[in-house]
């Protein structure tokens, strides 16, 4: 069955550092997004994109936040300058089409994002 | 935007059959009904869709009134391994989560 890769698995960095979190959507999906979870706390849309640009985001994805498609096959999220508040599992899902299809998002495993 | 509504929280045995039902009274005529099942600290895993009447699959079954202002979630003979969070969504141009319910299945 297709995956959607997400690396790394977990990720400890320094408050106002940039990270990169990457993920490898399924190869014939065409909607990529993130999200993110918070320990304890419900899963939250952050943006989505197709079509090498943002179709819609969120408030919390703010000027700190960006994402890229840069080959073709990885899709990455870009924090630039981390807080502390940044610490969640941020995943990474793709799909076929935007709606009126029957397989569902597929989510990756998720980078546990730790912000010391 | 559709809000849902779900249980918080059920408890169920090895064996028996789950229903969880789902309330969502503003869907708009074009919004599909989804579910997914989330074990802790993995991503939402797809469960089943439809849109109206019942749709099955190897996993479940999803059952939606004429109306669509509901739907329920019908796992058949669960098991520990199904202890999980499930959640229902209604899919517009994205999935918006809500907290789920959190299925305990005991043995």
């Amino acid at each position: 069955e297709p995956e959607v890769t997400q690396t790394p698995s977990h990720q400890v960095t320094q408050m106002g550092q940039e990270v990169i979190l990457r993920c490898v959507p399924i190869s014939n999906h065409l909607y990529f997004y993130w999200y993110r979870q918070i320990l304890g706390q419900k899963v939250e849309f952050l943006v989505s994109f197709y079509n090498n640009e943002i179709s819609e985001k969120s408030e919390i994805f703010d000027d700190q936040f960006s994402v890229e498609r840069p080959d073709g096959s990885n899709f990455t999220l870009k924090i630039r300058s981390t807080k502390l508040e940044d610490s969640a599992m941020y995943f990474c899902a793709s799909s076929p089409s935007r709606r009126d299809f029957l397989g569902g998002y597929t989510f990756g495993s998720g980078t546990r994002l730790t912000v010391v | 935007l559709a809000k849902t509504t779900q249980p918080i929280s059920m408890d169920s045995y090895e064996g028996q059959e789950v229903n969880i039902t789902c309330s969502h009274n503003n869907i708009a005529t074009n919004d599909y009904i989804t579910w997914y099942q989330q074990f802790p600290s993995q991503g939402p895993r797809f469960i089943i869709q439809g849109y109206k009447t019942k749709v099955t699959n190897e996993v479940a079954s999803l059952f939606i009134p004429a109306d669509r202002k509901s739907s329920t979630l019908s796992l058949p003979r669960v098991s520990l391994s199904d202890t999980a969070v499930y959640y229902c969504l209604v899919l517009t141009d994205k999935l918006i989560f809500g907290t789920g319910t959190r299925l305990q299945v005991f043995p």
